[in-house]
């Protein structure tokens, strides 16, 4: 069946850094773009960014824009968020989120991890 | 980006009632718009794809419709597995962006 499991969350201060892992099995992992989307404590969902299936294509949302990186590894089924300059509002539970459907076209997001916790305080 | 408004923002109803809820786009996403439900210390689930297309293994008692600025997500007869918050997300374009997320409590 399909997994998704994120790990590497934590607390670190303000201005430091953090790479969270995402790690997938149960299908071809090569042919479906991921999200990753994050909630900070008791509010709604703030999608962060997404990578193509062949990492070739990013983007991300103007909060995290040229703070956070996407990544991936093929050959290791692993999506990768790095994320530097953190600050107190980065604050959340961070998932990552399979695309509904395998290829280009921009879908919904039908498989989610149990997220991993950033906490960013001094 | 493209703004997505909920509404009502919380909502109370009893069991059996049909509950209806609202998500306007700030510019047209054609049916690029999904609906989930999320319950407490768990993840989004995935109920409505493409505007109106109930995902696998989802109760026909939801449905979605609207398409261009317009959207909505209607339980025709509310169980109490229901009681959750739901969320609209457009994919017409990136970045994508959620809803601010609609709470249904018990009456």
């Amino acid at each position: 069946q399909v997994q998704l499991e994120e790990s590497g969350g934590g607390v670190v201060q303000p201005g430091g850094s953090l790479r969270l892992t995402c790690a997938a099995s149960g299908f071809t992992f090569s042919s479906y773009a991921i999200h990753w989307v994050r909630q900070a404590p008791g509010k709604g969902l703030e999608w962060v960014a997404v990578i193509s299936y062949d990492g070739y294509h990013k983007f991300y949302a103007d909060s995290v824009k040229d703070r956070f990186s996407i990544s991936r590894d093929n050959s290791k089924n692993t999506l990768y968020l790095q994320m530097n300059s953190l600050q107190p509002e980065d604050t959340a539970l961070y998932y990552c989120a399979r695309k509904h459907v395998p290829g280009i076209v921009p879908a919904s997001c039908d498989y989610w991890g149990q997220g991993t916790h950033v906490t960013v305080s001094s | 980006a493209i703004q997505l408004t909920q509404s009502p923002s919380s909502l109370s109803a009893s069991v059996g009632d049909r509950v209806i809820i609202s998500c306007r786009a700030s510019q047209g996403v054609s049916s690029a718009l999904a609906w989930y439900q999320q319950k407490p210390g768990k993840p989004p689930n995935l109920l409505i794809y493409d505007a109106s297309n109930l995902e696998s293994g989802v109760p026909s008692r939801f449905s979605g419709s609207g398409s261009g600025t317009d959207f909505t997500l209607t339980i025709s007869s509310l169980q109490p597995e229901d009681f959750a918050t739901y969320y609209c997300q457009q994919f017409k374009s990136y970045p994508s962006t959620f809803g601010g997320g609609t709470k249904v409590e018990i009456e």
